[in-house]
Parts: structure tokens; C-alpha cells; sequence
């Protein structure tokens, strides 16, 4: 089954610890988007890749990194610099140009202690 | 910049109730328009979508929208909802910036 594969499903993490959040696709997509979802806040985008070795920042990047090295994986990096990391971390692909729907993966979960 | 609004926060109704949430956004050139739902417990999913043409498009599960260009307006219906419509709904926007941006979502609630 082609889709996006996101891990952990959950993740605790220290203060002032870095962690970084995986996610695979099989879709063959070119893009791949990573958002925050906050009650309340709905999806606010954090990084977007159109292509392998190049991505854009979002409304709301500081305090995380990404990179995109091949084109099937988009990690997603929390830093100790993200003030309020606490949230459900959901990353997605984009069909190509003339669709431009999102398939999304299952989340990541990350709690700071 | 882009944005999107969605007006309607939470919403409970009772079963055969009719819907509407509305869905504002801001962004001056060509758009792609969506609206996706979130059920308990699942994936986010495509609802429906309209890029052009007729602005009145059905999506899946009896759910249209009506884009309103001049009015930058975007707002889904359906005429009779179930039980099963419980869920988030969200209202999006794609561009030519290859941006997509949600709003803040819509929480639904039927009651049987």
C-alpha cells in the first residue's frame, strides 16, 4: 500500500533535548509539507520541499530544521530553541501539479517533560 | 500573505440538521481550494476540492462547497447531516507559492 509512514507514534523528550521526527513516502510525491496541530489552532505549516535538496520555511519554523536528502524521507528536526514543543506533528505529501491533494501520515505525538 | 479563516469553531446540531461552515481566505492571485475532514481516531482526508470551473463542487459523503470569488469564500454544506459527520473539518488553501495552509478548523458534533 503506497502512503506516508511517520515515527514515533509518540516521543517524550527532556528539556533542552533535540529530537528528530521521521517520515517516509512511497507515494513517489515531490512535495512534502510538515505541520503543528494544536487544539484550537488548527494546521499551521512548519517546512515544505517541493524537490530533493531544497525546502522552504513556513509560518512557523524557528526552532526546527529539516532536510531533504532523497526523495522518499523529509525529517523533521525539534530543537532545544522551539519554546513550545509539546504538540501532534503531522507530515504529508502532495500529489503533483493539477491535483495538489495532500495524503497525510498518522502523527507523531511529542511530549516535553 | 496567505491565510485562512474558518468562522465556526465548534458547531453541534442534530441529526438531519443542515450545515454550512464558512471559510474566508486572503490571498490575491489564482488558488486552489479545499476542505478536508478529520474523524475521530483516522488520517486527515480530502473532503472536496475546487480548482476551477463550475464554483459549485460535491465532494464525497453528500458534502458540497461554493466558491465565491468576489467574496474570497470558500463554505461547505450539506443538506442533512448524520451522526457519522462527527468530526474536524478544515478549510484550505493552495497556491502558486506551493504554500497550503489550513485554518483553524471546524469541530462538529451530531447528535443522534
Amino acid at each position: 500500500d503506497g502512503g506516508i509512514t511517520q515515527s514515533p507514534k509518540y516521543l517524550f523528550r527532556k528539556e533542552g533535548q533535540n529530537v528528530t521526527l521521521s517520515c517516509e513516502q512511497n507515494l513517489n510525491h515531490d512535495a512534502m509539507y510538515w505541520y503543528r496541530q494544536d487544539p484550537g489552532q488548527g494546521l499551521r505549516l512548519i517546512y515544505y520541499s517541493q524537490i530533493v535538496n531544497d525546502f522552504q520555511k513556513g509560518d512557523i519554523a524557528e526552532g526546527y530544521s529539516v532536510s531533504r536528502e532523497k526523495k522518499e524521507s523529509f525529517p523533521l528536526t525539534v530543537t532545544s530553541a522551539q519554546k513550545n514543543p509539546t504538540a501532534f506533528y503531522l507530515c504529508a505529501s502532495r500529489t503533483p501539479s493539477g491535483a495538489n491533494v495532500l495524503t497525510f501520515g498518522a502523527g507523531s505525538r511529542l511530549t516535553v517533560l | 500573505a496567505q491565510s485562512v479563516s474558518q468562522h465556526n469553531h465548534h458547531v453541534i446540531l442534530s441529526e438531519a440538521a443542515s450545515l454550512e461552515l464558512g471559510c474566508n481566505y486572503s490571498y490575491g492571485g489564482t488558488v486552489n481550494l479545499f476542505w478536508y475532514v478529520q474523524y475521530p481516531g483516522q488520517h486527515l482526508q480530502l473532503l472536496l476540492k475546487y480548482f476551477s470551473g463550475d464554483p459549485l463542487v460535491k465532494g464525497i459523503k453528500g458534502f458540497e462547497a461554493e466558491f465565491i470569488k468576489s467574496k474570497f469564500s470558500f463554505n461547505l454544506r450539506k443538506p442533512s447531516v448524520q451522526w457519522s459527520d462527527t468530526a474536524e473539518y478544515f478549510c484550505a488553501v493552495f497556491s502558486g507559492t506551493y504554500k497550503y495552509i489550513f485554518g483553524t478548523g471546524t469541530r462538529l458534533k451530531v447528535l443522534a
